[in-house]
């Protein structure tokens, strides 16, 4: 069965930073790009960054260039998002998900939900 | 940024009864390749996201052929032909030709 899990999630002061972990089974996780996309509470999707199937090419939404980075181990067949200089409004459920069919995402992994407060 | 705009944001459908969705693109989704990158989601309550239409008109896998999209340019459709109970969520359209990939707003469909 093809999976992805999503952990690292959780309440952090505004400016803090968070790793997320996404692991992938059931799959050549090697062979795709792969994707973060978030969820604000009660709102829509955004899509947060992607990243080649070797690692060499990272494209990321502007609200978090240059304090995001989407990174991978396609040894460990992981997908990760370090989170810094966090903000209120990143506040959202990130999930992770696979590219497909030309950049359509799936699956989508069951999400962690991060929260930034004071 | 391309913008997708979704309409209606809610949609109260009978079931058995037909019901339709627009997503307008503030863009031309056609590429080069002559493939158009526009997608369609559906998110169950409490459920991630699933991809039930890719490149306009093709249902993913194991997706029931009520479901059907079309559309050109900017201009697209999601049609469920009949209704069913278990079709219930928000239905999001996307693009994906052009970073950052953009999201309609939603459509929510519930059941009369």
């Amino acid at each position: 069965e093809v999976q992805l899990v999503e952990s690292g999630g959780g309440l952090v002061q505004p400016g803090g930073s968070l790793r997320l972990s996404c692991a992938a089974s059931g799959f050549t996780f090697s062979s795709y790009w792969m994707s973060w996309v978030r969820q604000a509470p009660g709102k829509g999707l955004e899509w947060v960054a992607n990243i080649k199937q070797n690692g060499r090419e990272k494209y990321y939404v502007d609200s978090v260039k240059g304090r995001f980075t989407i990174s991978r181990d396609n040894a460990k067949n992981s997908l990760y998002l370090q989170t810094n200089s966090l903000r209120v409004e990143d506040t959202a459920i990130y999930y992770c998900a696979r590219d497909v069919i030309g950049g359509g995402f799936d699956p989508w992994g069951q999400g962690t939900l991060v929260t930034v407060s004071s | 940024d391309i913008v997708m705009t979704q309409t209606p944001l809610s949609l109260s459908v009978t079931p058995g009864q037909p019901a339709s969705i627009s997503c307008k693109s503030s863009q031309s989704l056609l590429h080069s390749d002559g493939k158009t990158y526009l997608y369609w989601y559906l998110q169950k309550a409490g459920q991630s996201p699933q991809l039930l239409i890719y490149e306009v008109s093709s249902r993913f896998f194991g997706v029931p052929d009520r479901f059907s999209g079309s559309g050109s340019g900017t201009d697209f459709t999601l049609k469920i032909s009949r209704v069913e109970a278990e079709d219930v969520g928000v239905y999001y359209c996307m693009q994906g030709i052009h970073l950052p990939k953009t999201f309609g707003q939603g459509t929510k469909l519930e059941i009369k």
